[in-house]
Parts: C-alpha cells; sequence; structure tokens
C-alpha cells in the first residue's frame, strides 16, 4: 500500500501567485481531509469530504482556500491569492469508518 | 472552537524512564480519542486510541489512562527509548471518520 501521496513535498513563491496542492487518497478510503499545521495554531482540519462530496468546510480560512475532490482517488486544494501567513504545512489524511485516519508527509509552503 | 488543552509543551526524559504527557477536553459528546505520533518531516501516525467506556488501554509500552469524570486522559511510555524522540499529540473526536480536534503537542526528547 503506497498510502497516501502528497505533491508537491516543497513549495517556494512569491506572495500574490496561485498555489496548487495535490492528494491522492488511499484506495478504498471514502473520506479525505485538508490539515494545516502552523508553529502558531497547530494541526487544524480545514475541510473534509465524503464520497467526494464536502461535508465540513468551516475550517478553510477565507474565499483565497478552496478545494475540490473530482474524484475518489484526487483531491486538490488551491489558494488564490497565496499571502505570507498562509506558509505552512498541509497534510491530506483519508480514512474509511472504522479505520484511523492516514497521512500523507505533507507539502511544506512558503510564500516570499 | 472546541479545544483540547495538552501538557507539557516539551519534555526530556532519560532512556529507560517514563515519559508522561497530559491533555483534557471540553465536550463530553466525544466518544474517541487517539493519540498520534509526528517524526520531523512526515505527517502524524495513530499510535493508540481509547474509548470513553474504558479506564485504560496498553499496547507494548504505550498506555492511556482515561478520567471521563474528570474528563482528562493521558499517555505514559514506559522505558522510555531514544526512538520515542517524536512529537506527541492528543486529539479528540467523534469517530475516525470526522474531524479531529488536536491539541497543542508535546515535544518529545529521550536521552540516551
Amino acid at each position: 500500500d503506497a498510502g497516501v501521496i502528497q505533491s508537491p513535498r516543497h513549495e517556494v513563491t512569491e506572495m500574490g501567485q496561485e498555489v496548487t496542492l495535490r492528494c491522492k487518497p488511499i484506495s478504498g478510503h471514502d473520506y479525505l481531509f485538508w490539515y494545516r499545521q502552523t508553529m502558531m495554531r497547530g494541526l487544524e482540519l480545514l475541510i473534509y469530504f465524503n464520497n467526494n462530496v464536502p461535508i465540513d468546510d468551516s475550517g478553510m480560512p477565507e474565499d483565497r482556500f478552496s478545494a475540490k475532490m473530482p474524484n475518489a482517488s484526487f483531491s486538490t486544494l488551491k489558494i488564490q491569492p497565496s499571502e505570507p501567513r498562509d506558509s505552512a504545512v498541509y497534510f491530506c489524511a483519508s480514512t474509511s469508518p472504522g479505520l484511523p485516519q492516514h497521512f500523507g508527509d505533507g507539502t511544506r509552503l512558503s510564500i516570499l | 472552537q472546541q479545544q483540547v488543552k495538552q501538557s507539557p509543551q516539551s519534555l526530556i526524559v532519560q532512556k529507560g524512564g517514563i515519559s508522561i504527557i497530559n491533555c483534557a477536553y471540553e465536550n463530553t459528546a466525544f466518544d474517541y480519542f487517539p493519540w498520534y505520533q509526528q517524526f520531523p518531516g512526515k505527517g502524524p501516525a495513530l499510535l493508540i486510541a481509547i474509548r470513553p467506556d474504558v479506564s485504560e488501554k496498553k499496547e507494548g509500552r504505550f498506555t492511556i489512562s482515561f478520567n471521563k469524570s474528570a474528563k482528562q486522559f493521558s499517555l505514559h511510555i514506559m522505558d522510555s527509548q531514544p526512538g520515542d524522540s517524536a512529537t506527541y499529540f492528543c486529539a479528540t473526536t467523534y469517530s475516525s471518520a470526522s474531524k479531529i480536534i488536536f491539541g497543542s503537542g508535546t515535544r518529545l526528547s529521550i536521552r540516551p
């Protein structure tokens, strides 16, 4: 099992640019979660999907953030326009009922 | 925002000693209490979890103690080893397939 795959692992870009983070969940998992980790705020949930449908997006900080899950094997988190305060490590996790959430290794995002 | 309060923020323990990390939660509706372990550059991984109908769960050197009336739970690592050096997060949730609320994390260092 390849686990949850995130890309890119590192992203450095300038303020105002569009950033797209990608996630491939574990095959067969029907829940997908996007988390953000910072020193100040710790690990916080941004949004999660069930069967490709967004269930709770209350953690999405503002309209600059959007997430999609066009099919069961792929999800994106997009930031447009990006700002320095968006710098963080973004994690994707997947699961099915009765199983623990499996996290990817994250994308370290730096906005200059 | 329901919180999980975790302490200490950092902990140094001698090899072979007992590491103890404490957490307190607010929402009594939560019924799943996992602990996650995170190594640098990696995503969090489930270490051990407990439900509130039991007061203790042990898996190898790792034990969760749960006090429902006090709304507190703790992680004990017996015979701590240098390989246990990592950041540990307590968390609460309704199930693995719902949003996880994480504590602020404890950076554990085991000295050889």
